[in-house]
């Protein structure tokens, strides 16, 4: 399997744009995870899945963020407009078994300018 | 509520010398415990984790951890590591009554010949 797989790997965008972010999670899964990762707040949790359906969103910043996942093989997390603060790494996740195992994704990089 | 606590942000090490991160959680039920690991420029991997049962967990790559229940810690050692265990080492838990898997800050292991 090629794991989760996340794009783009990299985003650079100026304010007030709209970014997507892309996921295909690991075959058969069905829990995916959006997590964001900042030097000031490590890795928090944003939004997570269960068979396609979103069960927690509390982690999500505000109303310009939204999650989407119309499949058990892709997901999008989407930002608009953007905002400098949103700089940060993405990462996406799934996993078969809930929380006892995650398998992440490499990231996007994302620099809102 | 609960917190992990990595008290160590940053450890060097010689290569071939044993490591320890130092990883305490705090929560008002029993948890299940986690370490990941972080390479460069690549998602979490799962390490190692605690469900139950004996309190010494053996991971991938020669790395293990006890649970301390007494001192409600959860640290990772390895006996001799590697060049290639540079890395970001994150401690995760879950509480036992609960689905939000809390990670700590890390820490950053870089490992010199």
């Amino acid at each position: 399997d090629a794991g989760v797989i996340q794009s783009p790997r990299h985003e650079v965008t100026e304010m007030g744009q709209e970014v997507t972010l892309r996921c295909k999670p690991i075959s058969g899964h069905d829990y995916l995870f959006w997590y964001r990762q900042t030097m000031m707040r490590g890795l928090e949790l944003l939004i997570y899945f269960n068979n396609n359906v979103p069960i927690d969103d509390s982690g999500m910043p505000e109303d310009r963020f939204s999650a989407k996942m119309p499949n058990a093989s892709f997901s999008t997390l989407k930002i608009q407009p953007s905002e400098p603060r949103d700089s940060a790494v993405y990462f996406c996740a799934s996993s078969l078994q809930g929380w006892e195992k995650l398998f992440f994704g490499s990231g996007t990089q994302l620099s809102v300018l | 509520a609960q917190s992990v606590t990595q008290l160590d942000s940053q450890v060097p090490v010689f290569e071939e010398a044993p490591v320890e991160l130092r990883c305490n959680y705090s929560s008002s039920v029993s948890v299940y415990l986690f370490w990941y690991v972080q390479y460069p420029n690549q998602g979490l991997q799962l390490l190692l984790k605690y469900l139950s049962g004996s309190t010494l967990v053996k991971g991938i790559n020669g790395f293990e951890a006890e649970f301390n229940k007494s001192q409600t810690s959860f640290h990772l050692r390895k006996p001799s590591v590697h060049i290639s265990d540079t890395a970001e080492y994150f401690c995760a838990a879950l509480p036992s009554n609960d689905y939000k898997l809390s990670f700590g800050a890390g820490t950053t292991v870089t490992v010199r010949a």
